[in-house]
């Protein structure tokens, strides 16, 4: 399957902004999306972006694309104790399978 | 956003039992449905694809006759985990496609359902 690539931890405090990085290796990628998921839980969709867009604001949550290093983030601003769950990036090529990273972990301190 | 419900949610089972998972989506058809495999700390793994009134399209490496997938209607899909043994204890978790027209092809995901196998 195709290759996508996540850190798996980052930590940072109340109030500061988050930054999850994602890379994979399909440039016939259409749809690139962020899902959170909390302790015991599914997936939730948090935001997605088209393959033709570079960036995407939702509120709190900014979504950058460099289609050309092959790059994805997710900024959460004015981080909270509630964002600490598991971020997961995923892609999809022909609306079919998506292929997954394996999950960021991110811990906010109070 | 469109609802997807699984059940159970958990699920402990002795060694050689079956055990059946159900996903279901409640506010929209979906045609096709997806199970999903979690270990821990680890991401998801596709384990088939469900297609109403079609047979499963199962994944490279995933024992069809051991994870039997149904799915009958429009909006259920069933997981069955056959002759069940500890190695398949996991949390599987189900999605379902929604064909409302909307540009994006979004998955939702249901809750995922614990499967401990003793």
């Amino acid at each position: 399957g195709e290759d996508v690539e996540q850190s798996l931890f980052l930590s940072v405090r109340e109030g500061d902004s988050s930054v999850i990085n994602c890379t994979y290796t399909d440039s016939s990628s259409t749809y690139l999306y962020w899902y959170k998921q909390e302790p015991g839980a599914g997936l939730q969709l948090l935001t997605y972006i088209f393959s033709n867009m570079d960036m995407k604001q939702d509120q709190r949550l900014t979504v950058l694309l460099n289609k050309k290093d092959k790059h994805l983030s997710l900024r959460i601003a004015d981080t909270q104790t509630g964002d600490s769950a598991i971020y997961f990036c995923a892609e999809t090529r022909h609306f079919n399978k998506f292929y997954f990273g394996s999950g960021t972990k991110l811990n906010v301190k109070p | 956003g469109a609802v997807v419900s699984q059940h159970p949610s958990r699920v402990i089972c002795k060694s050689g039992t079956s055990v059946k998972i159900e996903c279901r989506s409640l506010d929209f058809q979906a045609t096709t449905m997806f199970w999903y495999r979690q270990f821990p700390k680890k991401s998801l793994m596709l384990m088939a694809t469900s297609n109403e009134g079609s047979k499963a399209t199962y994944e490279q490496g995933v024992e069809k006759d051991k994870f039997l997938i149904n799915h009958a209607s429009l909006t259920l899909s069933t997981l069955t985990v056959t002759s069940a043994h500890p190695e398949d204890s996991s949390f599987y978790i189900c999605s379902a496609r929604d064909f409302s027209g909307s540009e994006e092809d979004t998955q939702y995901f249901g809750p995922g359902t614990r499967l401990t196998v003793l």
